[in-house]
């Protein structure tokens, strides 16, 4: 039962442009939303996260949105740098328990 | 301040052994998280322990088991090892206060052959 749900397993952006990642959640108890970053060979970081009672969280060029009635969570990057090419993942902790979608492939193209 | 360091960074092991991954967190972080990473489920969560106590787990069998020392440090054990444990380990720590600001190790790489 697969309770975070990222559907596009890869994602090409033109470097400059808006990239928007896409996160879809079943449990609507869920007390917050995250998302890390994640290079080839290293460990997860942390990018930004969003408490449950609001709707938007920006930090710098990454900003999230959650639509509650939609059961829906997006990340958006601007503008997107090289830098940015990773994988992404979605989050969810509820009760100190994080639940990890399966990612999002982000390439960032020239 | 160190970051979190797992080891070993690679093993291989064959089918029926055992395996010990260990982790440090960062100096200060009591939370200690562990989680499997493989190509096709992604990252899922095994266990975290607090203060040496496990204080929740995820949907592994008994075969998967930690541990955690009072300085913080943490073992994984994984007992009569299958092919499909061929994973990526990764261990993480959080402060009490800023759990969800999770730092994650490099990871052990576990071959099972």
């Amino acid at each position: 039962d697969q309770q975070v749900k990222q559907n596009s397993p890869s994602l090409s952006v033109q470097e400059g442009r808006i990239s928007i990642l896409n996160c879809d959640y079943t449990n609507s108890m869920f007390d917050y939303f995250l998302w890390y970053k994640k290079y080839p060979a290293e460990g997860p970081t942390f990018l930004i996260s969003i408490s449950s009672i609001k709707d938007k969280n920006e930090d710098g060029r990454f900003t999230v949105f959650l639509n509650k009635s939609a059961k829906h969570l997006s990340l958006h990057i601007v503008p997107s740098q090289p830098g940015d090419s990773a994988v992404y993942f979605c989050a969810t902790n509820r009760d100190d328990k994080i639940i990890f979608g399966k990612g999002t492939r982000l390439h960032i193209l020239p | 301040k160190a970051g979190v360091t797992q080891t070993p960074r690679y093993l291989i092991k064959t089918r029926g052994q055992q395996v010990t991954l260990s982790c440090s967190p960062i100096s200060g972080h009591r939370s200690v998280s562990w989680y499997q990473q493989t190509p096709g489920q992604g990252l899922q969560f095994l266990f975290e322990y607090f203060s040496e106590t496990q204080r929740n787990k995820g949907n592994f069998p008994g075969r998967f088991s930690g541990r955690q020392f009072s300085n913080s440090r943490s073992e994984m054990n994984v007992s009569t090892l299958e092919l499909g444990d061929s994973a990526l380990y990764l261990c993480a720590s959080s402060s009490y206060r800023s759990y969800n600001e999770q730092f994650f190790g490099p990871g052990t790489r576990l071959t099972v052959l």
